[in-house]
């Protein structure tokens, strides 16, 4: 079975602070791993996948095998990175898609 | 651009009522999928199809069934709504493997 943990539900930081949303993951094999954004009244759309490796509106994760782990960092967090955040594990041979419990992340000014 | 369409942004219905709720996707994609999203439970998959006539379980299908006639069009119905499927409903498709597309969701309360 394949688990996805993102053990805050809330996290706040101030404008210009680095910004780290912390996901885990379980998994037999090899997975991919990817993040998800809701901003406000908007749809859920995908931030990044691990397999590509870019950084994306500042945005980058490591995919850990050692420590099953796929955190999003961002050195400067901006108000308008406020959102939910979901992160998301795919078994290498399926196409269904596991997300965590999700971050609600606020950036104040 | 991938549109992902709900055909009901908010519904209300009582207790026992069948409800269907509709998405249709202009992108031909293989797989589509219905999520329901919770506060504090994230996104759980109800039901996925990956073709025409094709359907699997996700995590949480009691209560659900889905209908997949054609390409382009995905139902999620409740044959007897209760409280507790009160809910936001995200329909999402994708090629196979590909980055999941979703709509805006269709937020149903249950009385």
């Amino acid at each position: 079975a394949q688990r996805v943990t993102q053990p805050e539900k809330l996290l706040s930081v101030f404008k210009g602070a680095p910004v780290e949303l912390k996901c885990n993951y379980s998994y037999s094999g090899s997975p991919e791993l990817f993040w998800y954004v809701q901003y406000s009244r908007q749809r859920l759309q995908l931030l990044l996948r691990h397999i590509s490796r870019e950084s994306i509106k500042g945005f980058t994760a490591d995919l850990n095998k050692g420590e099953t782990s796929f955190h999003l960092k961002k050195p400067f967090a901006q108000e308008e990175d406020s959102a939910m955040y979901y992160c998301a594990l795919r078994s290498a041979s399926g196409s269904r898609l596991t997300f965590g419990e999700g971050t609600q992340l606020t950036v104040n000014p | 651009d991938v549109k992902v369409t709900q055909s009901s942004r908010y519904l209300v219905k009582r207790t026992g009522e069948k409800v269907f709720l509709e998405c249709v996707q202009d992108m031909d994609h293989e797989n589509m999928f219905w999520y329901r999203q919770d506060p504090g439970l994230g996104l759980r998959l109800i039901y996925f199809s990956y073709d025409v006539k094709m359907k699997e379980k996700g995590d949480i299908p009691e209560g659900y069934s889905v209908s997949r006639e054609k390409k382009e069009r995905f139902s999620l119905i409740l044959e007897s709504a209760s409280t507790n499927q009160t809910s936001m409903y995200l329909c999402a498709s994708s090629l196979f493997a590909g980055e999941l597309f979703f709509g805006e969701g269709s937020r149903l309360t249950v009385l």
